[in-house]
Order: C-alpha cells, then sequence, then structure tokens
C-alpha cells in the first residue's frame, strides 16, 4: 500500500519568513495530493491540493509543488504571518486506494512574532 | 458546503462500558472513514466504510467495530472502553471521484477512566 513520509515534524520560523514542507510517496500511480492545515482543537481543513497532471499550484501565499519522477511533493508558505501556526498534514491518494487517502505524520509549523 | 458532524465534542466514560460514537454528513458522500488522532503519531486510521452496510479495517482495528445502516450516518463503537482508547476521535467523508478530499468532522474528545 502507499506510504507518505513528511518532513519536518516541526519547523519554527519568524513572521514574514517562508516555510516549507516536504513529502514523499511510496506508490507510483497515486494522482491526487491534497494538504490539510489544524488549528489548535480544531478540525483538519483542506487548504490546496494538486492532481498529478500539475507541475506546481498557487493560492495566494501557499503552493504546492509536485516532482512526479522523484515521488515527492512540498508546500511552500510565504510571508508566514502568527496565525499560520498550525499542524499541516500532506496526503495521497489514487483510484486504486479503496477510495482513502494515505496522511504523513503531520508538521507543526509555529511562527514566532 | 458539506457538512460532517458528530454528536458530542467532549465524552468521558469509564473503563469497560460500551461507548458509541457518531458521526452525520449531509452531502450523500459514499465514503466515510473514522480515525483516531494522539500527539506524535498524527492520523491514524481504524475503520472505514464505502457504502451502506460494507465495512472494512483500516490500520487499528482492534478493540473498535462500526456500523453504517444509512449513507449519512457512521457509527464507531468500543465494545469495552479501555483506557489505551483515551483519545481524538476524527469522522471524515469523501465523495466518489479521485479528485476529492476529505471533509473532517470537528472531532470527539473521548476520555476513558
Amino acid at each position: 500500500g502507499e506510504n507518505v513520509e513528511q518532513h519536518p515534524s516541526t519547523l519554527s520560523v519568524q513572521e514574514g519568513d517562508s516555510a516549507v514542507i516536504k513529502c514523499t510517496y511510496s506508490d507510483s500511480a497515486s494522482n491526487y495530493f491534497p494538504w490539510y492545515k489544524q488549528e489548535l482543537g480544531k478540525r483538519p481543513q483542506l487548504i490546496i491540493d494538486i492532481r498529478s497532471n500539475v507541475g506546481e499550484k498557487k493560492d495566494q501565499r501557499i503552493a504546492v509543488t509536485l516532482n512526479k519522477t522523484a515521488k515527492h511533493f512540498s508546500l511552500h508558505i510565504t510571508e508566514t504571518q502568527p496565525e499560520d501556526s498550525a499542524v499541516y498534514f500532506c496526503a495521497a491518494s489514487n483510484e486504486g486506494s479503496a477510495r482513502q487517502l494515505t496522511f504523513g505524520s503531520g508538521t507543526q509549523l509555529t511562527v514566532l512574532p | 458546503d458539506v457538512k460532517v458532524t458528530q454528536s458530542s465534542r467532549y465524552l468521558v466514560k469509564r473503563t469497560g462500558e460500551k461507548v458509541f460514537l457518531e458521526c452525520v454528513q449531509d452531502m450523500d458522500h459514499e465514503n466515510m472513514f473514522w480515525y483516531r488522532q494522539d500527539p506524535g503519531l498524527g492520523l491514524r486510521l481504524i475503520y472505514f466504510s464505502y457504502d451502506v452496510k460494507m465495512k472494512e479495517k483500516g490500520d487499528i482495528p482492534e478493540g473498535y467495530s462500526v456500523s453504517r445502516e444509512k449513507k449519512e450516518r457512521f457509527s464507531l463503537i468500543l465494545e469495552s472502553a479501555s483506557t489505551n482508547q483515551t483519545s481524538m476521535y476524527l469522522c471524515a467523508s469523501r465523495g466518489t471521484g479521485v479528485y476529492y478530499g476529505y471533509t473532517f468532522g470537528s472531532g470527539t474528545r473521548l476520555t476513558v477512566v
């Protein structure tokens, strides 16, 4: 089955700096890669996703890049703000994975004022 | 917006009790999931269901069972609660199709004493 590894487990950045979280996946058939943000005490929420036929996708200060050859994808947050502090999860899925997402282990991002 | 509602935000139960966690979604999604979330362990899949009366074991099904009598409702059952089942439980639903993410419920914080 699919295995998703996520690094780093914790990340601290100064406000205004950029943050990058990286994930690798094992199943070359995976073709959908969402990212979730979970603020303290709240539910995980989808913030951005990318399909395998796209190399990069941007939405304001966040972007995701995908390298299918290397089987890794990354979340980039620019001009970080204190409200970006949260746990971020990457995930992967494909049509043969019984409709479930396989999650990475999460990254605790702290933006220091 | 898809809504996934978990019946209880906080629960305290005694060891040995039978515990029911309820999850209801309102967007006619075929796929529903139960995860538990523990610090440092990320999201671990307990059970999932892709149709009424269908269920599949996830990564950590021991000590749990599920019920899906109606499409919109997916229940997690702890047959005899134990202290090591103290955790945050998250329900999620997902539409059919590869390029859909999950929508999560708000979570149930279960404490077994």
